[in-house]
């Protein structure tokens, strides 16, 4: 099955800087990328997705690009604001899987300091 | 705005016991999606119901079942409350039945004494 790596774990950075996360994935067949984002005491909130066919795609300050041939993709946050400090869940899975398989990441803590 | 709902944020069990997670979503959503978060694991699926009286197991259903009567509430069950069960427990509902483009709730924080 599907086993998705996530780095790093915690990441502190000073407010206007950029943050960068990294996810690898295992399985080539996956073709689906969210990113999720959770603040403290709320469930996690879906802020961009991509697909495989897709190498980069913007939102505003956020980020995600995609590298199918090294099988990892990133999230990029540009000028961090105090409010972006959250928990962050990378995800993956394919089409044609059955019923709901997103695996997850282990989720990286971001810290932005004023 | 969309909600997704959960009965409990905190809840306090004994071992043995049979407890009770309750979520309901108000988006018409054909399905839902229980996980567990704990520390350094990430959310892993339990359980996953695609209609109503439909489920499928997920990742780590062991210990646990699920009940779908109406189409906005999935619940969860732990027949008998474990100590290895206590834990972060996420509903989510999903206009995909892939999972794609979750909506959680708040969370359910559940000790098992």
């Amino acid at each position: 099955g599907e086993n998705v790596e996530q780095h790093p774990s915690t990441l502190s950075v000073q407010e206007g800087d950029s943050a960068v996360i990294k996810c690898t994935y295992s399985d080539s067949a996956s073709n689906y990328f969210p990113w999720y984002k959770q603040e403290l005491g709320k469930g996690p909130q879906l802020i961009i997705d991509i697909r495989s066919n897709v190498g980069e795609k913007k939102d505003q300050r956020i980020a995600v690009t995609l590298n199918k041939t090294a099988k990892h993709f990133s999230l990029h946050i540009t000028e961090t604001q105090p409010e972006d400090s959250a928990v962050y869940f990378c995800a993956a899975s394919r089409r044609g899987d059955s019923w709901g398989k997103l695996q997850f990441g282990a989720g990286t803590q971001v810290v932005v300091t004023p | 705005d969309v909600k997704v709902t959960q009965s409990s944020r905190y809840l306090v069990k004994r071992t043995g016991e049979k407890v009770f997670l309750e979520c309901v979503q108000d988006m018409d959503h054909e399905n839902m999606f229980w996980y567990r978060q704990d520390p350094g694991l990430g959310l892993r699926l339990i359980y996953f119901s695609y209609d109503v009286k439909m489920k499928e197991k997920g990742d780590i259903p062991e210990g646990y079942s699920v009940s779908r009567e109406k189409k906005e509430r999935f619940s969860l069950i732990l027949e008998s409350a474990s100590t290895n069960q206590t834990s972060m427990y996420l509903c989510a509902s999903s206009p995909t039945v892939r999972g794609e483009k979750l909506f959680f709730g708040s969370g359910t924080q559940l000790s098992v004494l």
